[in-house]
């Protein structure tokens, strides 16, 4: 079945470190891949999404682009603030039978003054 | 109401004992679903509803799970006969799906469980 693997943390950068969050998926057909972030004591809530091959989603400073050859969408931010401290998700939805969605377990972020 | 809404925020109970979970989704949204979180994982799909079509229930852990829309609207999940491994932050989650596709899925703030 569709699965998404997403780097273990927790990671640990100082302020204005450059950030890589590994995410790969395997899954049928052209999902749509999504990264979704948990601020602290919040609610989850979507980040930037993709929904076809090469297209790149962006926020907040944040970019992934979803790269069908190797089945991956990492999550890169060129400089983290220490407000970006929380834990990122991704996740696909998946294309066959109904709209669920699969996520990642999870990658906590810590970024240091 | 402005966001997806969960209630209880907090529930400790018994091993053995019935518990259920409310969520209120975004007015509109037509497709609901629930997640649980346990420590150290990442989220896992429990049920998913979609307008007036059959639930897709495959991810339900046991037959002690369930849930339920009234009206399309409000959700509860009930969880029979508690189990210490049942502990877990339970989440909701709507979407609106007009006429094409959106992808968007709203958070609520999850329910706490903690089952002794």
């Amino acid at each position: 079945g569709d699965s998404v693997t997403q780097m273990e943390g927790p990671v640990t950068l100082s302020e204005e470190a450059f950030l890589t969050i590994n995410c790969t998926y395997t899954a049928t057909g052209y999902p749509s891949l999504f990264w979704y972030v948990q601020y602290p004591g919040e609610g989850l809530q979507l980040l930037l999404k993709a929904t076809k091959a090469d297209d790149k989603g962006s926020n907040k400073g944040f970019e992934a682009t979803y790269r069908k050859e190797t089945t991956s969408f990492h999550l890169e931010k060129g400089s983290v603030q220490v407000s970006d401290s929380a834990v990122y998700f991704c996740a696909l939805r998946s294309t066959s039978g109904t709209y669920k969605y699969i996520f990642g377990t999870g990658t906590r972020l810590k970024v240091l003054a | 109401g402005a966001g997806v809404s969960q209630s209880p925020s907090n529930k400790v109970t018994e091993k053995g004992k019935d518990v259920e979970l409310r969520c209120d989704p975004i007015s509109g949204h037509t497709a609901l679903y629930w997640y649980r979180q346990s420590l150290g994982q990442g989220l896992e799909f429990l049920i998913y509803f979609q307008g007036n079509s059959a639930p897709d229930k495959s991810g339900l852990p046991s037959d002690r799970f369930s849930a339920e829309r009234t009206g399309g609207s409000v959700s509860t999940l009930t969880i029979q006969r508690t189990q210490q491994e049942d502990s877990a932050v339970y989440l909701c989650a709507s979407r609106y799906l007009p006429h094409g596709k959106e992808e968007t899925q709203y958070f609520g703030p999850g329910t706490r469980l903690l089952v002794l």
